[in-house]
């Protein structure tokens, strides 16, 4: 168990919807970050945050939005939902984010989505 | 961050010792080598980093040729549980704004 929680674990939706994933990082861990797998591409960035603010921002789309709240869980929001949002969602979790050194990133057990 | 250069593909059998190689000629003096590895379908899981020394802990490790260019991964005694795809990452210390990038890996099929 790696301490950081991703919800829902699956979830099946149509095209055209919108979702809400959520993620809980580690306790004490300030930076969280967005994966996307796709079966044909590997583990993109999609986007990190660091208390609070966004710290670097990778392919993610338009119609895709992330934010960290207060209590360091993040959210990553997909609206009008493509066929080929269908993925699998990690998030990972680290203590400083990479600005003082030791980026050991801890990653949740993803979201499976699946647009219909 | 320096590229990293990985087989696609590997296979060991179980109890022997499974040696992941990884190459980055175009590494630079402050950049570490980091391991992770996905079980199918499972979140990534960090295994080992180091800079210059080897390193061990208690799932792997990490020799790195004295010259920094290339590095192995060692699994001592690989079982069917450590069938994964293992990620051979350079990373600058003091990263920033950098996010980790994962390239594709190296595929291994511990057999029994």
């Amino acid at each position: 168990d790696s301490g950081v929680t991703q919800t829902p674990k699956h979830l099946i939706t149509a095209t055209g919807q919108r979702v809400t994933l959520r993620c809980s990082p580690r306790s004490g861990d300030l930076s969280v970050y967005w994966y996307q797998q796709s079966l044909d591409q590997g583990l993109q960035f999609l986007i990190q945050y660091y208390n609070g603010e966004e710290r670097a921002k990778g392919n993610i789309l338009e119609r895709f939005s992330a934010q960290q709240f207060p209590d360091l869980h993040s959210e990553l929001n997909l609206s009008s939902l493509e066929l080929g949002d269908s993925a699998l969602y990690f998030c990972a979790s680290s203590v400083t984010g990479g600005r003082t050194g030791d980026e050991k990133l801890f990653f949740g057990s993803g979201t499976q989505l699946s647009v219909l | 961050d320096a590229k990293t250069t990985q087989p696609p593909s590997m296979d060991c059998a179980e109890g022997r010792a499974a040696n992941l190689p990884c190459n980055h000629s175009t590494i630079s003096g402050n950049e570490y080598v980091y391991w992770y590895r996905q079980i199918h379908s499972q979140g990534p899981q960090y295994i080992i980093h180091g800079l210059k020394n080897n390193e061990t802990n208690e799932m792997a490790s990490l020799i790195i040729t004295e010259d920094r260019k290339s590095s192995t991964l060692i699994l001592p005694h690989a079982t069917l549980r450590d069938t994964a795809v293992y990620y051979c990452i350079v990373r600058r210390w003091y990263s920033g704004n950098t996010p980790l990038v994962f390239g594709k890996g190296t595929r291994l099929s511990v057999i029994a």
